[in-house]
């Protein structure tokens, strides 16, 4: 299957720092990464849509200047957590859809294991 | 706004019981469904989807799960859970043609051998 990796898997910091988290597709291509944050017994919540050569979108309530996603290959995409403070402390989860499965228009999304970030 | 309900946080069950999850979504369009499972300590993985055609889906691992369109609904099921059931459920709706995942808050399940 299709592997998804992420870089660190825990992280631990102090407030004012930045923090760069990297996400890679193992065995396939994809132009599409999503990058969601998940906290405790809370549901995942999509932050960006990372695109391949070009700027990433941001959902709603998501500080662009805050979360610098930057996709320069077709297999990496990494989230820098700029000034980070104790609330930006979560499970940060990436997800990378594969172009060569497609099933009627869709192409699954294949997660990575997560990175667990606090901030002190 | 659209969103994704998981009534049941925690469920507790014996090997041999059945198991259904309760999943309902807010969305007057078209959607595909998906059920993800979260084993302790590892990333998410696809349980079943559905797309269109027969509303009772069969995925991995003996799980199913039935669209009802008329109740918004999308309710995981398995007949008989075992012990390496024990993991989180995640319910996620993806609408009309975006490649955006909603997801629900999830059920942790866990399985009493």
């Amino acid at each position: 299957g299709a592997v998804v990796s992420q870089h660190p898997s825990w992280v631990i910091c102090k407030s004012g720092t930045s923090v760069k988290i990297e996400c890679r597709s193992l065995d396939f291509q994809a132009t599409t990464m999503f990058w969601y944050r998940q906290f405790p017994k809370q549901s995942l919540m999509l932050m960006a849509t990372s695109n391949e050569g070009s700027k990433a979108t941001y959902e709603q309530g998501v500080e662009k200047d805050k979360f610098l996603i930057n996709h320069a290959s077709l297999t990496l995409s990494t989230l820098t957590v700029t000034s980070a403070h104790p609330e930006d402390s979560s499970f940060y989860i990436c997800s990378a859809r594969d172009w060569g499965r497609e099933v009627a228009g869709y192409n699954e999304q294949f997660f990575g294991p997560g990175t667990r970030l606090t901030v002190l | 706004a659209q969103s994704v309900s998981q009534h049941n946080h925690h469920v507790i069950l014996s090997e041999a019981a059945s198991l259904e999850l309760g999943c309902n979504y807010s969305y007057g369009g078209t959607v595909n469904l998906f059920w993800y499972v979260q084993y302790p300590g590892q990333h998410l993985q696809l349980l079943l989807k559905y797309f269109s055609g027969d509303p009772l889906v069969k995925g991995i691992k003996g799980f199913e799960a039935e669209f009802i369109k008329s109740k918004f609904s999308f309710n995981l099921r398995k007949p008989s859970v075992q012990w390496s059931d024990t993991a989180e459920y995640f319910c996620a709706v993806r609408p009309d043609s975006s490649y955006k995942l909603i997801f629900g808050s999830g059920t942790r399940l866990l399985v009493r051998p």
